[in-house]
Formats: structure tokens, sequence, C-alpha cells
């Protein structure tokens, strides 16, 4: 069965350095997201994209987070300077049209920010 | 505000056992309302998806109900194995954009 795979599935990384979370959504997909979970809180919504620009973004998502889609298969969140409360599970998810479909969601990145 | 509350937070049942968890919301417009297994620093897996017109749903042992009218849910779990321990979570989608709006969930531990 085709799912999303995300890497690296533990990132470590210092207070205001960049930080890039790998995403392959499963093929012909067309609605990408990506959400976050602080430890023993709940998951929450970060952006969706979809034909190559932004949907919708929530409050969370500043200047500091941006998302591609550089090559087709590839759909990757950077965090431009990292601070210690973006330690958190990122959760990437991709639907396959609009309507009620499964958000397929891949297994999560744990970003730890020392 | 658009929020999805979840009870009880937590909850222990020996295996074999019955339970029910209950989910409120009151994300608007409302199109559909999504129960989800997570289990333990894993991403969440899609139990069941219902939309307002939908009053039951059920996938093997977990049955899940809708109230679109109190804007109630909640999820059952027949003959419980350890395997259910998880935490399960309500989400709801909005009319557009499929955004989802996650309950805290319920943490379920299923003892032998």
């Amino acid at each position: 069965e085709p799912e999303v795979t995300q890497t690296p599935s533990h990132q470590v990384t210092q207070m205001g350095q960049e930080v890039i979370l790998r995403c392959v959504p499963i093929s012909n997909h067309l609605y990408f997201y990506w959400y976050r979970q602080i430890l023993g809180q709940k998951v929450e919504f970060l952006v969706s994209f979809y034909n190559n620009e932004i949907s919708e973004k929530s409050e969370i998502f500043d200047d500091q987070f941006s998302v591609e889609r550089p090559d087709g298969s590839n759909f990757t969140l950077k965090i431009r300077s990292t601070k210690l409360e973006d330690s958190a599970m990122y959760f990437c998810a991709s639907l396959p049209a609009s309507g009620v479909y499964e958000q397929y969601f891949g297994p999560g990145t744990r970003l730890t920010v020392t | 505000k658009n929020q999805v509350e979840q009870s009880p937070q937590s909850l222990i049942i020996l295996e074999g056992k019955n339970c029910t968890l209950q989910c409120n919301y009151t994300v608007s417009p409302f199109s559909n309302l999504r129960w989800y297994k997570q289990d333990t620093g894993r991403g969440p897996v899609s139990l069941t998806i219902m939309t307002f017109s939908e009053n039951t749903k059920s996938n093997g042992r977990y049955t899940a109900t809708l109230d679109a009218d109190t804007k109630q849910s909640s999820l059952h779990i027949t003959a419980s194995q350890l395997s259910d321990s998880a935490s399960y979570i309500c989400v709801v989608s909005k009319a557009a954009g499929n955004k989802l709006t996650f309950g805290g969930g319920t943490r379920v531990l299923v003892k032998p």
C-alpha cells in the first residue's frame, strides 16, 4: 500500500540554525500538508499546499517557515532560524483530491532544538 | 473559536471489554469528522470518516457515531485488544480546504 515517507526520522539542531524536513507524499496526490505536535499536546495544522502554492496557513506558520515542492515528488518544510519552541514532531500528510478523502500521514520527523 | 474537545483524557480497560470515547466540536462550517488512532511517536492513522449526513460508521471493532445537530461524536471500541492501546483523536474538517482541527485525544491503555 502506498505511504507517505518522511526524512529524517529525528533531527537535532542548535537554536538559530536552519532545518529542512523532507516528505515524499503518495504519488498522484494533489494536496499536501504539514502539521506539528509538541510533546504532550494536540496536533496542530501548519500549512496546506496545492497547485504549487500555499492554500492556507495557520498563525504558527510565520516568516520563519516556508514550504516548497522542488521536484514534483518531494515536499519540504524549512525553518529558517530554529527556536527552542520549534521542538516537536512534524507530520506531513497528503490527499488525493479535494473532498471527503482520507489524509494519509507520514511517520513524522522529531525535531529537537537545543 | 473552532475547537474539538475529547473526553476522557485517558482510560484503562481490561482486554476484551468495551469502551466509548466522546468528542464535542464547535468547528464551523462543518464538512466531516474523523477518528484517528495514533501510536506513540507515529503518525495518525484514519479509522473512520463521516459527513454530516452519516450517523454511524464502522471499521472492524471500531464504531463511530455522529450527531451533527448537537455536534457530538463517539467512538466505541468492542472487545478491546492489547493492540488497541493508543491515543484516539477526534478530528473535524471545515467545509473548505480540508484543514483539520484536532482534539487532544483520549489515551487508551488496554491491560491483560
